[in-house]
């Protein structure tokens, strides 16, 4: 997971509160993404950044926003938590030209 | 990639033993297929991937194996040591040139190395 770092590690909300989940880079790299994984689950896309000012929605967008202002941060809002998202949330980074994913050490959310 | 939901396909594997992860894909326009490891408590970490134009790829004690005809992919561990226990995932991607080049995970497989 060298190169990206998620904050924070933990963190439990209480339903209808807000945070951000901030994910930064220092591989130069262009495109980012946002990713939630359920307990035994595979990972499912819920946004992501193919280069700095652009974003668009991937699988299961409904309840996140997210902001790629500059190329090294990405990060990800939940206005308004729900306990159906609790989940670990990963970011990942891709570099232009080449095509597999390098995940962050995620995000443990948990929502009462 | 199916989903398995909570109870995940578990391989138990003696160390030393070759270790084949199995994994069915669900588009058959899919033309990028990536495998990865996750340990507990970690992010899923890169072990090699493989295009649609070919059906066989080696890495360092990995291979891969694409089989088009009946959307199937393996994952081949040589010598398994008790560091590969973990989750292994397979995903799938159509278009590894957009932008976007969007992965679809499947639902992952234990791996259990015995001493």
């Amino acid at each position: 997971n060298a190169g990206v770092t998620q904050t924070p590690k933990f963190q439990v909300l209480k339903t209808g509160q807000s945070m951000t989940l901030q994910c930064a880079q220092d591989m130069n790299h262009n495109s980012m993404y946002w990713y939630r994984q359920d307990p035994g689950m595979g990972l499912r896309l819920i946004y992501y950044s193919a280069s700095e000012g652009t974003t668009d929605k991937g699988e299961v967008p409904n309840g996140y926003n997210v902001s790629r202002l500059n190329k090294r941060e990405f990060s990800l809002r939940l206005e308004s938590a729900a306990p159906s998202q609790t989940s670990v949330y990963f970011c990942a980074l891709r570099q232009r030209g080449r095509y597999e994913q390098y995940f962050g050490p995620g995000t443990r959310l948990t929502v009462t | 990639g199916e989903n398995v939901g909570l109870h995940l396909p578990t391989l138990s594997v003696q160390e030393g033993d070759n270790s084949i992860i199995n994994c069915a894909y669900s588009n058959s326009a899919s033309d990028y297929f990536i495998w990865y490891k996750q340990e507990s408590g970690k992010g899923p970490q890169f072990i090699i991937d493989i295009r649609s134009n070919m059906d066989k790829r080696q890495g360092q004690r990995v291979t891969v194996l694409l089989n088009k005809t009946v959307k199937h992919l393996s994952l081949q561990i040589a010598a398994t040591q008790p560091g590969d226990s973990a989750v292994y995932f397979c995903a799938e991607n159509i278009n590894p040139e957009a932008a976007g080049n969007k992965l679809t995970f499947g639902g992952g497989t234990r791996v259990l190395v015995k001493p």
